[in-house]
């Protein structure tokens, strides 16, 4: 079974840091590309960033890169989002997210249950 | 950047009924689209995949058709456990991009 949970969430001042993780298990994680989704309360799903299987490719959305970094770490099944200079607009859940790839280009199939992070003074 | 345009933003039927969802590309994304379901406290869940293939386990009243800039999602005959928020997203370029959701309530 696919799972990925979510860490590192939690309250931050604005300009501060936080480093999200992300565990995968019940799939070969070196394989898949994964993402990261946010979600402010109340508002629509945001993709943030995406990086393939050997971290070749990294793809952000404009409203974080610069501040944000994803990476991943193959051997230890983990994915993770180096979140610096917050402000309080990046306060969302942040949900971690396989890539599936077919002909039609890769999205999200298993998604975890994600972490709130919360920019405030 | 792609556009994700979504309609309506949110819809009121009642269980039986047949409803239809549309999103709208600003460019032309073939059939790299999908759509996702999503209730309160709960990650989204995938429903359709490129545009029209029903993703596993999802039941056969929900169908996605489209290509190109326009595309729907069409629940059959709603369920009660079918009121929630319905995303599509399109993964043809990155940044990908979401519809901004159709929350679908009860009458």
């Amino acid at each position: 079974e696919v799972q990925l949970v979510e860490s590192g969430g939690g309250l931050v001042k604005p300009g501060g840091s936080l480093r999200l993780s992300c565990a995968a298990s019940g799939f070969t994680f070196s394989s898949y590309s994964m993402n990261w989704v946010r979600q402010a309360p109340g508002k629509g799903l945001e993709w943030v960033s995406s990086i393939s299987s050997s971290s070749s490719y990294i793809y952000y959305a404009d409203s974080v890169k610069g501040r944000f970094t994803i990476s991943r770490d193959n051997a230890k099944n983990s994915l993770y989002l180096q979140m610096n200079s917050l402000r309080a607009e990046d306060t969302a859940v942040y949900y971690c997210a396989r890539a599936h790839y077919d002909s039609s280009g890769y999205y999200p199939d298993y998604w975890g249950q994600g972490t709130l992070v919360t920019v405030s003074s | 950047d792609i556009q994700m345009t979504q309609s309506p933003s949110s819809l009121s039927a009642s269980v039986g009924d047949r409803v239809t969802i549309t999103c709208r590309a600003s460019q032309g994304i073939r059939n790299d689209l999908g759509w996702y379901q999503q209730k309160p406290g709960k990650a989204p869940k995938r429903l359709i995949y490129a545009a029209s293939s029903l993703q596993s386990g999802v039941p056969s009243r929900f169908s996605g058709s489209g290509s190109g800039t326009e595309f729907t999602l069409t629940i059959s005959s709603l369920q009660p456990e079918d009121f929630a928020t319905y995303y599509c997203l399109q993964h043809n370029s990155y940044p990908h991009t979401f519809g901004q959701g159709t929350k679908l309530e009860i009458k």
